[in-house]
């Protein structure tokens, strides 16, 4: 049961471009949606989040898009940096509920 | 910046052998997590823990698992007779509170049972 699919399990874009992460989800409940950033041999870093009532949360480089009609949410990495190279989970939950995550996509950005 | 803290980074133990895997979470945190990720797979929630007390489990979290916090510091977790496919890494996460507040997560633990 995936209430929360991540389709891409990878991704490479070339340093200074965008890199877009997409996102669906099932549960028409969720209300509160969150990126976290993994490398090799640590835990997630959280990024940035969106609650339902937003459309759009801007951090930096970092903007997360929800469009709740769709059930999709995309992170935009701009402009993309080596840096950034790591698994991206996004995460959603409903009030109380424990968070779910999505299997994650690896972004490779090449210098 | 304050931060999750585990110990031990990497516990090998043998199957059967009881575990306890330690957390220290962010000080004025009150809501405490342990998730967990077996290799390959997605991070899945196993507790979540408030005013000294679970408040919520998955169904991974069974009569083998037990959480504790024994004092104002540490939050742990403890797997009372492990599995071989209990082998995965263990991450604690805390929360200022419930509902749209960020988890923080710590490092994680990468259990090996053999």
């Amino acid at each position: 049961d995936q209430q929360v699919k991540q389709n891409s399990p990878s991704l490479s874009v070339q340093e200074g471009r965008i890199s877009i992460l997409n996102c669906d989800y099932t549960n028409s409940m969720f209300d509160y949606f969150l990126w976290y950033k993994k490398y090799p041999a640590e835990g997630p870093t959280f990024l940035i989040s969106i609650s339902s009532i937003k459309d759009k949360n801007e951090d930096g480089r970092f903007t997360v898009f929800l469009n709740k009609s769709a059930k999709h949410l995309s992170l935009h990495i701009v402009p993309s940096q080596p840096g950034d190279s790591a698994v991206y989970f996004c995460a959603a939950k409903s009030g109380n509920t424990p968070l779910v995550f999505g299997k994650g996509t690896r972004l490779s950005v090449i210098a | 910046e304050p931060e999750v803290t585990q110990t031990p980074s990497h516990q090998v133990t043998q199957m059967g052998q009881e575990v306890i895997l330690r957390c220290v979470p962010i000080s004025n945190h009150l809501y405490f997590y342990w998730y967990r990720q077996i290799l390959g797979q997605k991070v899945e929630f196993l507790v979540s823990f408030y005013n000294n007390e679970i408040s919520e489990k998955s169904e991974i979290f069974d009569d083998q698992f037990s959480v504790e916090r024994p004092d104002g510091s540490n939050f742990t977790l403890k797997i009372r007779s492990t599995k071989l496919e209990d082998s995965a890494m263990y991450f604690c996460a805390s929360s200022e509170g419930t509902g749209p507040y960020e988890q923080y997560f710590g490092p994680g633990t990468r259990l090996t049972v053999t």
